[in-house]
């Protein structure tokens, strides 16, 4: 368990929805990361947040949208799906910025029907 | 701008046999870090092994070690004594630990391992 939580595990939904992802990280981890694995792809960097603030962005589609908020949680907002979009998401936390592992949730697992 | 480069899709290794996973990276940074992350078909990651561009040895932590090799910016990650348990996915990582507000994790596009026994 790497202490970073997930919700919710497995999603279903239609073209043209909206859906949220949250994320716990670990306990004192300021920075949380948001990742999207398509099927058979690699990890493809999506956003990161340090202590409430946006601080990089990588692929991520003007449909998609985060925050993070006082309590550390992050949010992965989806809006207007489309068959591409399903996706394995990771959130990652790490406790530094500079140094060590990026500790790995769950992962929600997004499929659009 | 960082790359990671992993040039095996698949491979199929007879169990208790040792095993090369290869890993390539480019950056002009000076200081980063290299990972190595598992991901069974189970979906989550699981951190295997962290190599810093300064650490002078190469890491090991159990079965995996790294064969680092900083001139080559090849960052192998070698198995001992496969197991069935070691089927999985394989991404090699690498982080860049020189600018701020950089420090995502850049992932190859994996090895997918299969333990034959």
């Amino acid at each position: 368990d790497s202490g970073v939580t997930q919700t919710p595990k497995h999603l279903i939904t239609a073209t043209g929805q909206r859906v949220t992802l949250r994320c716990s990280p670990r306990s004192g981890d300021l920075s949380v990361y948001w990742y999207q694995q398509s099927l058979d792809q690699g990890l493809q960097f999506l956003i990161q947040y340090y202590n409430g603030e946006e601080r990089a962005k990588g692929n991520i589609l003007e449909r998609f949208s985060a925050q993070q908020f006082p309590d550390l949680h992050s949010e992965l907002n989806l809006s207007s799906l489309e068959l591409g979009d399903s996706a394995l998401y990771f959130c990652a936390s790490t406790p530094t910025e500079l140094t060590g592992e990026l500790f790995f949730g769950e992962g929600s697992r997004l499929t659009v029907l | 701008a960082q790359k990671i480069t992993q040039t095996q899709p698949g491979m199929f290794v007879q169990e208790k046999e040792a095993v090369t996973l290869d890993c390539t990276y480019d950056t002009s940074d000076p200081s980063y870090g290299l990972f190595w992350y598992k991901q069974p078909s189970s979906g989550e990651m699981i951190f295997l092994i962290y190599q810093g561009s300064y650490d002078q040895q190469n890491a090991t932590e159990g079965r995996y070690s790294l064969n680092f090799q900083k001139a080559r910016k090849s960052a192998n990650l070698v198995i001992s004594a496969s197991q069935l348990g070691d089927s999985a996915m394989y991404f090699c990582a690498m982080r860049d630990l020189t600018n701020f507000g950089n420090e995502k994790l850049t992932f190859g596009t994996g090895t997918r391992l299969t333990i034959i026994p």
